[in-house]
């Protein structure tokens, strides 16, 4: 089955700098590559999302890039501020069957002041 | 704005009892998901329902069962808890196979 990887585990950036979490996964059958944020005693709530067929996507400060070539896949998040504090998920899903997410291990993100 | 409900944000249990973990969503969702979340493991998906009364199981679902019997609700069922169940619940619901997965805000599940 799919299996995905994060990393890092834990990042700590300046207000202002930008921050970047990556991912890899394992299955090329994979076509569909949401993130997730999730602040403090909230569920995660989705951020961005990119589909196989795009090779990258930005909304504001946020933008996600996918080689599907080498399986993985990235979130870059500029400008960062303090409410971009945060845990962030990758995840990936098959489009075989239900929409089966499979999630990397979490990145908790800091912006220092 | 969708609303995905769990019915307690705490829980405390002792071990052997059965433990029911209620879900509901109020936006017609097909799809329904029960993972759970450990440090360092990110979420694991335990079972997840595509209609009612049907259930498939997900990657960890030993120990766990499931009830779909309305659309709109979704419940969890530890039938013995152990204390290596402690761990937050979530649960999610989305509407078609490829739509964004809603979250509920979880449940921390002590079993003592």
């Amino acid at each position: 089955g799919e299996n995905v990887e994060q990393h890092p585990s834990t990042l700590s950036v300046q207000e202002g700098d930008s921050a970047v979490i990556k991912c890899t996964y394992s299955d090329s059958a994979s076509n569909y590559f949401p993130w997730y944020k999730q602040e403090l005693g909230k569920g995660p709530q989705l951020i961005i999302d990119i589909r196989s067929n795009v090779g990258e996507k930005k909304d504001q400060r946020i933008a996600v890039t996918l080689n599907k070539t080498a399986k993985h896949f990235s979130l870059h998040i500029t400008e960062t501020q303090p409410e971009d504090s945060a845990v962030y998920f990758c995840a990936a899903s098959s489009s075989q069957g239900a929409q089966k997410l499979v999630f990397g291990q979490g990145t908790r993100l800091t912006i220092n002041p | 704005d969708v609303k995905v409900t769990q019915s307690s944000r705490y829980l405390v249990k002792r071990t052997g009892e059965k433990v029911f973990l209620e879900c509901v969503q109020d936006m017609d969702h097909e799809n329904m998901f029960w993972y759970r979340q450990d440090p360092g493991l990110g979420l694991r998906l335990i079972y997840f329902s595509y209609d009612v009364k049907m259930k498939e199981k997900g990657d960890i679902p030993e120990g766990y069962s499931v009830s779909r019997e309305k659309k709109e609700r979704f419940s969890l069922i530890l039938e013995s808890a152990s204390t290596n169940q402690t761990s937050m619940y979530l649960c999610a619901s989305s509407f078609g196979r490829e739509d964004i997965q809603y979250f509920g805000a979880g449940t921390r599940l002590s079993v003592l």
